[in-house]
């Protein structure tokens, strides 16, 4: 089972365009944070959220973190084809044993010009 | 300052024989990370260091896969024997405190 689930999947939207994709957890949260990875480059840390109702802007992009619904959401404002890539939430989900680090599915972005 | 540092950046074996892959971290982070990502899906942490000694291994199939971080600094994870199913980017990513931060990972191929 996934721990983390990304959605959409994948996007394709026109330049210009505003897009959230989502980031939800089955378990507790401890640190959620979002990644941009494009083809044959490793990932780029974005930003990294801790508590709930948090909320950071970088650019364009910002991200929420709802503690409650165990979720975070990724937007970006205006998107242009430099926003084009693979993005990926990463947390600290608790464990039996302790937290572990996991990575979500992954969303794919496209953004015609 | 410089970045997480990988080698090599690809590589071409025939299943069965072995592999290693080189990661240099960003000066200073304490703690590596490598990951396994296959094509299509998020990345899977395989072991995780904190400066010479093992944090995490949890996932790790440890029947093939080994990994060292020899004075706390560089580490080398290898693979031996290869599989078909391990074809996969390599990913290595070093944190000083929450962030990680990655390299540009190594593309197996195993055929």
């Amino acid at each position: 089972s996934q721990e983390l689930e990304q959605s959409p999947q994948s996007l394709i939207v026109q330049e210009g365009k505003n897009l959230t994709i989502n980031c939800t957890s089955s378990k507790t949260l401890y640190g959620l944070y979002w990644y941009k990875q494009k083809y044959g480059e490793g990932l780029i840390f974005l930003m990294m959220l801790q508590k709930g109702g948090e909320e950071k802007s970088h650019e364009k992009i910002t991200a929420k973190l709802d503690e409650k619904k165990q979720q975070s959401s990724l937007h970006i404002t205006a998107s242009q084809p430099s926003h084009a890539g693979i993005y990926l939430c990463g947390a600290d989900i608790s464990r039996g044993t302790g937290n572990q680090f996991y990575f979500g599915t992954g969303t794919s972005l496209t953004v015609i010009p | 300052e410089a970045g997480v540092a990988q080698s090599p950046r690809y590589k071409i074996i025939e299943k069965r024989q072995s592999v290693a892959f080189w990661c240099n971290p960003i000066s200073g982070h304490a703690t590596l990370y490598w990951y396994q990502q296959i094509l299509g899906q998020g990345p899977k942490l395989l072991i995780q260091f904190q400066n010479n000694g093992v944090v995490d291994d949890s996932q790790l199939p440890k029947d093939r896969f080994s990994a060292e971080r020899l004075k706390g600094v560089d580490s080398t994870l290898k693979i031996q024997p290869a599989k078909l199913e391990d074809s996969a980017v390599y990913l290595c990513a070093s944190s000083l405190r929450e962030a990680q931060y990655f390299g540009p990972g190594t593309r197996l191929l195993v055929l």
